[in-house]
């Protein structure tokens, strides 16, 4: 069966410092790939997302992804985080059937 | 552009009655979706409607759970009777069309929170 599974459970950081945020699949086929990001108190929000060309996606707030097909991951970076962006990430799959499965979720705390 | 309204925010029964959540999607989006996540997890999809057809319904416990979108726009899910591991909170989403939820993901609302004692 399809599955998630983000490497991390609780991530805490201190302001500027760089993040990356592991996500790994299991699927054979063509896919869509998406992260999510839960900031307290808000509901789930679209961060970025890939479905063909370009590798490298960029998302907002200065995010971005890297799909690696050989790999099947589809990992999250940002160079410099901020105190904005304490929230859960959620990374999250779908094939053609469309059917989305996400990943247990990433604790992101970052420390002013 | 409203987003995804869904109600009531919180909820607490105790195990064996029955509840009852409201979701109204993005004006136009005839794809809606009810999903639960559970403390600690990610959201799982409990089913899909495409306008007011049942698309997958595969992980919905039908024995206790039902939901229907009678006129293709808002949609109801219902707990009868409810157990304790059934707490948790339950999200609506919604997008244009199924091919639109391939390329551009998922909109969602603000949950509401169940509370099983």
């Amino acid at each position: 069966a399809q599955s998630v599974s983000q490497h991390n459970h609780h991530v805490i950081l201190s302001e500027a410092a760089s993040l990356e945020l592991g996500c790994n699949y299991s699927y054979g086929g063509t896919v869509n790939l998406f992260w999510y990001v839960q900031y307290p108190g808000q509901h789930l929000q679209l961060l970025l997302k890939y479905f063909s060309g370009d590798p490298l996606v960029k998302g907002i707030k200065g995010f971005e992804a890297e799909f690696i097909k050989s790999k099947f991951s589809f990992n999250l970076r940002k160079p410099s985080v901020q105190w904005s962006d304490t929230a859960e990430y959620f990374c999250a799959v779908n094939n053609q059937g469309g059917k989305l499965i996400f990943g247990q979720g990433t604790e992101l705390s970052v420390k002013p | 552009e409203a987003g995804v309204a869904q109600s009531p925010r919180y909820k607490i029964i105790e195990k064996r009655q029955s509840v009852a959540f409201w979701c109204n999607p993005i004006s136009g989006h005839a794809t809606l979706y009810w999903y639960q996540q559970i403390l600690g997890q990610g959201p799982k999809l409990l089913i899909q409607f495409q306008n007011n057809g049942v698309v997958d319904d595969s992980q919905l416990p039908k024995d206790r759970f039902s939901a229907e979108r009678l006129k293709g726009v808002d949609s109801t899910l219902k707990i009868q009777p409810a157990k304790l591991e059934d707490s948790a909170v339950y999200l609506c989403a919604s997008s244009l069309t199924r091919q639109t939820n391939y390329n551009d993901g998922q909109f969602f609302g603000p949950g509401t929170r169940l509370t099983v004692l």
